[in-house]
């Protein structure tokens, strides 16, 4: 079983949807979480910390559930500038952060 | 964005040459990383620094060494390189453990024929 599991999708959506994106993770020690967004031949980048209160940037949402371990990412009013491939990542301790194999969003026109 | 650099961005070569990547930070960052990228695989680490000339070993880094003998650089050297290697290199940064975020390169495409 992989430390950190996300379904790869992807996710076909027409702009204007909302979609949601969930990761599991299996270390219940985890502390810290976080999603990444990567474009197409490009590096990862943060896109947001999760918090276990639920925290959102605009029209993203993440959530983190400590007792089912689970992660999730809702994007709202999906844009076509959306379209990439959203990775997972725990934080399990010391100099060990486990990225997810991502899932991958296409916002069609 | 994080002042980071690797070089080169694309590089060819043939099974058994040495190769070395390199990354640069402008950023002071205290701790830093080597992942390589596959396909159905999240980044795997295979090397990492938490200063100057203090490094240990990933979960992946048969077949890879590291140096760090400034802040500022830090390299990966395939000894021999394997068709196995071929992979995309991304370089992290991170100023604190577990609170900050790390920073990426913009990745090295290597291909060993």
């Amino acid at each position: 079983r992989k430390e950190v599991e996300q379904d790869p999708g992807p996710f076909n959506v027409p702009e204007g949807a909302t979609v949601a994106f969930n990761c599991t993770y299996s270390n219940s020690a985890s502390q810290s979480f976080f999603w990444y967004r990567q474009d197409c031949r490009k590096e990862p980048k943060l896109l947001m910390s999760v918090y276990s209160s639920g925290n959102e940037d605009g029209r993203f949402t993440a959530q983190l559930n400590r007792a089912s371990q689970y992660i999730s990412l809702l994007i709202r009013d999906s844009k076509l500038s959306d379209s990439a491939t959203y990775l997972c990542v725990v934080f399990t301790g010391g100099f060990k952060t486990i990225f997810g194999a991502g899932t991958r969003l296409f916002v069609k026109a | 964005d994080a002042g980071i650099t690797q070089s080169p961005r694309h590089k060819v070569t043939e099974t058994g040459t040495p190769v070395t990547l390199r990354c640069h930070q402008t950023e002071n960052h205290r701790y830093m990383y080597w992942y390589r990228q596959d396909p159905g695989h999240g980044l795997r680490l295979i090397h990492y620094s938490y200063g100057v000339k203090d490094t240990d070993k990933g979960e992946v880094s048969d077949g890879y060494s590291v140096s760090r003998s400034k802040t500022e650089d830090f390299l990966l050297t395939l000894e021999s390189a394997t068709s196995s290697q071929t992979s995309v290199y991304f370089c992290a940064t991170q100023g604190a453990i577990g609170t900050d975020t790390q920073y990426f390169g913009p990745g090295t495409r290597l291909t060993v024929l």
